[in-house]
């Protein structure tokens, strides 16, 4: 049974680019969340998806934007792009329900020029 | 989701346990105490939860207070690939429960 998977593992773009980045749930889980990590830093929440609609979000500009597809995968968009976003961005499922544990992937690295 | 409070780092020695504290002095009743460690260039992995009893499984246990102010995360005998960053994080637990505030978390180094 596959994990969280992310893609690409590691880029690095120039600043004002634009870039996606794509994570594919764990088997059974529905909804996406999605966190940027600064070095050293924990975890920020960026927002949360499911039944492709945002549901819940965190303090980030309207430059990050997502999306979930039919099939629970996900994509993060982030637009003109600052060195400041470079960072781990790391993507979490989970099924709907309570008492469910969130599992991460292992991040896709940005580097931004 | 109520924030918690973590020592920066901590070093245990091999084959001893591991005792990392964290503090939730603003727990709401509905709120879970969950702890995920990350190995470097990882992603987070979770380890253990709990909402007012003690739990244990196989990697870990979680002893929390009776008033839900602070718990500890116990690792029966710390192995080197143990050393991480563990965050102790505390989130509502309902169906858009998504949302996970993470603190720095605790270096932990296990030496030999």
């Amino acid at each position: 049974d596959a994990g969280v998977t992310q893609s690409p593992t590691h880029l690095i773009k120039t600043r004002g680019q634009q870039v996606t980045l794509r994570c594919s749930p764990k088997s059974g889980h529905d909804t996406v969340s999605w966190y940027q990590q600064a070095l050293g830093q924990g975890p920020q929440f960026i927002f949360q998806y499911y039944e492709e609609e945002e549901r819940q979000r965190g303090n980030f500009p309207d430059r990050f934007s997502g999306h979930q597809f039919p099939n629970y995968s996900s994509e993060l968009n982030v637009n003109a792009l600052l060195l400041g976003d470079s960072a781990l961005y790391l993507c979490a499922s989970q099924p709907q329900g309570v008492g469910n544990t969130i599992y991460f992937g292992e991040g896709s690295w940005l580097t931004v020029v | 989701d109520a924030k918690t409070t973590q020592p920066p780092s901590m070093d245990c020695a091999e084959g001893r346990a591991a005792n990392l504290p964290c503090n939730h002095s603003t727990i709401s009743g509905n709120e879970y105490v969950y702890w995920y460690r990350q190995i470097h260039s990882q992603g987070p992995q979770y380890i253990i939860h709990g909402l007012k009893n003690n739990e244990t499984n196989e990697m870990a246990s979680l002893i929390i207070t009776e008033d839900r102010k602070s718990s500890t995360l116990i690792l029966p005998h710390a192995t080197l690939r143990d050393t991480a960053v563990y965050y102790c994080i505390v989130r509502v637990d309902n169906t858009n429960a998504g949302k996970s505030t993470f603190g720095d978390g605790t270096t932990l180094t296990v030496k030999p």
